[in-house]
């Protein structure tokens, strides 16, 4: 089957430390992002790849980092830097300037 | 910057009856508009999607409308069932791999 998996699906940090978030797509598209969703907000946009060994921040990078090495993957890394990390973190990919599929999300809490 | 807004946060219908969901857009810019249906706990998924060269475009059950000189965005679903209920986003796309969403509509289907 084709589609974009996250994981884990729960994910608990203590503070101070980092932590890195998995999405994987196998529907070839060349773009990948991630978002982050909080209660009552639209998603905000934190990094976005076109390509593999390029990225460029959102809207909110600081406090997150992210590779490209593969097509399939691209990793999420929620650091110590990142004041308020409780939140939903949604992956998506494209094919171009078409619609975003989403994975099943990632929730995070700082314990 | 500019982002996609909502009229009304919550909708509550009738099994049976029509929804229209709506969203107000702020950059004219925007030429991709897509909706999203999200149940609670996981991402985002793909209803309709309408390009700026059309002002109607229509899938199963539902209806994309976009009025361009206001800058308006219509999701109408016909024959709303339980299983309608969910959060509806709008999202804009001014450029390629930039797409804003708006906070989302929750939608209730009472039996």
């Amino acid at each position: 089957d084709g589609g974009i998996t996250q994981s884990p699906k729960y994910l608990f940090r203590k503070e101070g430390q980092n932590v890195t978030l998995s999405c994987e797509q196998n529907l070839n598209h060349d773009a990948m992002y991630w978002y982050r969703q909080d209660p009552g907000q639209g998603l905000r946009l934190i990094y976005y790849s076109q390509i593999v060994n390029d990225f460029q921040k959102g809207d909110i990078a600081e406090g997150y980092s992210v590779s490209r090495e593969k097509k399939e993957s691209f990793p999420l890394t929620v650091t110590s830097a990142q004041k308020n990390p409780t939140a939903f973190y949604l992956c998506a990919s494209s094919f171009d300037w078409n619609e975003q599929f989403f994975g099943p999300g990632t929730r995070l809490t700082v314990l | 910057g500019e982002n996609v807004g909502l009229h009304l946060p919550t909708l509550s219908v009738q099994e049976g009856d029509n929804s229209i969901i709506n969203c107000a857009y702020s950059n004219s810019a925007s030429d991709y508009f897509i909706w999203y249906k999200q149940e609670s706990g996981k991402g985002p998924q793909f209803i309709i999607d309408i390009r700026s060269n059309m002002d109607k475009r229509q899938g199963q059950r539902v209806t994309v409308l976009l009025n361009k000189t206001v800058k308006h965005l219509s999701l109408q679903i016909a024959a709303t069932q339980p299983g309608d209920s969910a959060v509806y986003f709008c999202a804009e796309s001014p450029r390629r791999n930039d797409m804003r969403f708006g906070a989302g509509t929750r939608l209730t289907v009472k039996p």
